[in-house]
């Protein structure tokens, strides 16, 4: 069975700077997706970004990037220059494509961006 | 275009009590989940569906049970309500479409139901 673990309960960083949140799986499927979710205040899950374990090549969505591991069954998550709306719940989530499709979450890292 | 809706956004219940959460999803997706989020955890899988007429249980799904009648709609009943059962409830759906982007291997989810059970 898959499991995904996010170490870090909380972190803080300050506004314009950057942080990196963890997130390391355990699976032995060699195709699978790998996502970053963002749950702010108002408790809607938004796709902050996603990964195909197929591609080598990291994902970037404007301020977000990723630095995937696919050895290390690594998957972190960079923002940069972070903004006061960063603020959230960040869940890691791992997916095989197949059957039921259905995302593994990990418990989630506590985000508060520091004016 | 709406997503995927949610309703009730809160709920107040006693124990014993039965009620059912209703989803909605306006965008043709054949796949559609349930989900709880306990305080301080990630989201566990309750029941999922395929497809109309076709459902199965997830992680946790003692205590509930789904319908699929039609491909938009996806509600989660609770039939003898516990204080376990004291959580956030998310609804999402999936394309499931052939092929692989964005659009069809991501989930969209609901803004989520928050249940209390007193």
């Amino acid at each position: 069975a898959q499991t995904v673990t996010q170490s870090q309960p909380e972190m803080s960083v300050q506004e314009a700077e950057t942080v990196t949140l963890s997130c390391t799986y355990d699976t032995s499927e060699n195709n699978y997706y790998l996502f970053w979710y963002k749950q702010p205040p108002s408790r809607q899950m938004i796709l902050v970004i996603r990964q195909e374990a197929y591609k080598q090549q990291n994902a970037t969505e404007n301020r977000f990037s990723v630095n995937f591991q696919k050895a290390a069954k690594s998957f972190s998550l960079k923002i940069s220059d972070s903004q006061l709306g960063d603020t959230a719940m960040y869940f890691c989530a791992f997916m095989k494509p197949s059957g039921t499709y259905k995302y593994i979450f990990g418990t989630g890292t506590r985000l508060k961006v520091l004016a | 275009n709406a997503g995927v809706t949610q309703t009730p956004k809160f709920r107040i219940l006693k124990i014993g009590q039965s009620m059912t959460l209703q989803c909605a999803q306006d965008m043709n997706h054949n796949y559609m989940y349930w989900y709880r989020q306990d305080p301080g955890m990630g989201l566990k899988l309750i029941y999922y569906s395929v497809g109309a007429g076709i459902t199965d249980k997830g992680e946790v799904p003692n205590g509930y049970n789904v319908s699929r009648s039609t491909t938009e709609d996806f509600p989660l009943r609770l039939e003898l309500a516990a204080p376990s059962q004291t959580s956030v409830y998310f609804c999402a759906s999936r394309s499931g479409l052939a092929g692989s982007s964005r659009s069809t291997d991501t989930q969209y989810f609901g803004p989520g139901t928050r249940l209390t059970v007193l």
